[in-house]
């Protein structure tokens, strides 16, 4: 079964600081996605990715950078941390653009105090 | 460019009802059309997905067909469950992955 797994699964994190979330997948798909979840709402996209070292920008990007230095890895970088960017993180996957499932991770939740 | 609209916000409703979220798509393709899921605390996951030929998907209950003419993709059930409470998302795929802005349905006992 195809699987996305992130880490760290939740983080407190300092306002300022700089943040790190990691995925891995081993569905040997060509595109991760990272998508953000606010309480009660719906999922946003940040970054999405469909080569080895090379990000696009989605909906929502400012703020985060994004690292996808392998097929199998891509990272979120919130460099300098802010209370709005509390919130839950997803990472997915997909064979390609179209027409085909997308599978999500567990999710990270992110504290910013 | 691509777009799909669902019902907004919360759809409330008693357990042994029948359920119909709404989803209207625009594209210049012939996209699959998709239906996700998200229990609370959970991640979101695949509930049905269009089939090319006007097969009706169907799973756990659920059933949802895809009419180009009026670009709809509509969830139903013909049942409620309290287990069905979550948040649906439809989402388009013909040359990126577009999700709606999810609709909340919450089953009563």
């Amino acid at each position: 079964e195809a699987a996305v797994t992130q880490s760290p699964r939740s983080k407190v994190a300092v306002t300022g600081g700089k943040v790190t979330l990691s995925c891995h997948q081993t569905n040997n798909h060509d595109y991760m996605y990272w998508y953000r979840q606010d309480t009660g709402h719906g999922l946003r996209l940040i970054h999405y990715s469909y080569v080895a070292d090379s990000t696009e920008k989605g909906d929502i990007p400012d703020g985060y950078k994004a690292s996808r230095p392998s097929q199998e890895n891509f990272s979120l970088i919130l460099e300098l941390a802010s209370l709005s960017q509390t919130a839950v993180y997803f990472c997915a996957s997909s064979r390609d653009s179209a027409n085909t499932e997308v599978f999500f991770g567990k999710g990270t939740r992110l504290t910013v105090v | 460019g691509d777009s799909v609209t669902q019902t907004e916000g919360l759809v409330t409703l008693t357990e042994g009802l029948p359920v119909m979220l709404n989803c209207t798509y625009q594209s210049t393709y012939s996209p699959f059309l998709f239906w996700y899921v998200q229990h609370l605390n959970e991640a979101p996951k695949l509930l049905l997905k269009s089939f090319t030929d006007n097969k009706r998907p169907e799973h756990q209950g659920f059933h949802a067909t895809l009419h180009k003419s009026s670009s709809s993709f509509h969830l139903q059930k013909s049942s409620a469950q309290l287990s069905d409470s979550a948040l649906y998302y439809c989402v388009t795929n013909a040359y990126k992955v577009i999700f709606g802005k999810g609709t909340h349905l919450h089953v009563l006992p």
